[in-house]
């Protein structure tokens, strides 16, 4: 299928260490943030998200982290894999708002 | 459960012409939103339906127009296509009413080439 990203900032990483993914969100009145994977041929895919009551959340090899005073999230994967290489979005949203705002989007390369 | 379908998977159409995609969506969701990607950027929304009513609009002119039917599926519609309409455009399914939900399940795009 026809590849995304092709000129988005690019992490790469050795298999095995952590990734840190960064985002800077838009809107201060945002309440709901999310992470999504999104390889190519693909939609994006849910992996994570966060109310604004919360600072932290931990789910299987991720770690979503909110800092409401600088309006930043980041998204932390543990012992990166090969199947992890994909454009990772934030993505913004009001609680029972109509639109999910998209970041610009993060290309992780996973080295084997 | 069924995940969220979407035809064609790609498509070509020259400038001025009209083209309609369609989407089914994830079972048991009642809501379905429109994004467009272009390459290199994430998606932007287009808008949003909800009991076959239009739920919301991004910042998209008046040829991007859709509809949902009964069985909550959906077509997006543009037309008088101009080059920068070529994109990957994407639905998502959602639930909203007595449980809201705002994940987004997304189906796999349908890339428009406009010449």
């Amino acid at each position: 299928g026809e590849s995304v990203g092709l000129h988005l900032p690019t992490l790469s990483v050795q298999e095995g260490d952590n990734s840190i993914i960064n985002c800077a969100y838009s809107n201060s009145a945002s309440d709901y943030f999310i992470w999504y994977k999104q390889e190519s041929g693909k939609g994006p895919q849910f992996i994570i998200d966060i109310r604004s009551n919360m600072d932290k959340r931990q789910g299987q090899r991720v770690t979503v982290l909110l800092n409401k005073t600088v309006k930043h999230l980041s998204l932390q994967i543990a012992a990166t894999q090969p199947g992890d290489s994909a454009v990772y979005f934030c993505a913004e949203t009001l609680t029972g708002g109509f639109k999910t705002i998209f970041g610009a989007g993060t290309r992780l390369f996973v080295k084997a | 459960e069924t995940g969220v379908t979407q035809s064609p998977t790609h498509l070509i159409k020259t400038r001025g012409q009209q083209v309609t995609l369609r989407c089914s969506s994830q079972s048991g969701h009642n809501t379905v939103s429109w994004y467009q990607q272009a390459l290199g950027q994430g998606p932007q929304f287009i808008f949003q339906y909800y009991r076959e009513e239009e739920n919301g609009r991004g910042n998209f002119p008046p040829r991007f127009s859709g509809l949902q039917f009964p069985n909550y599926s959906s077509e997006l519609n543009v037309n008088a296509l101009e080059l920068d309409d070529s994109a990957l455009y994407l639905c998502a399914s959602s639930s909203q009413g007595e449980w809201i939900s705002e994940k987004l399940f997304f189906g796999s795009g349908t890339q428009l080439s406009v010449l």
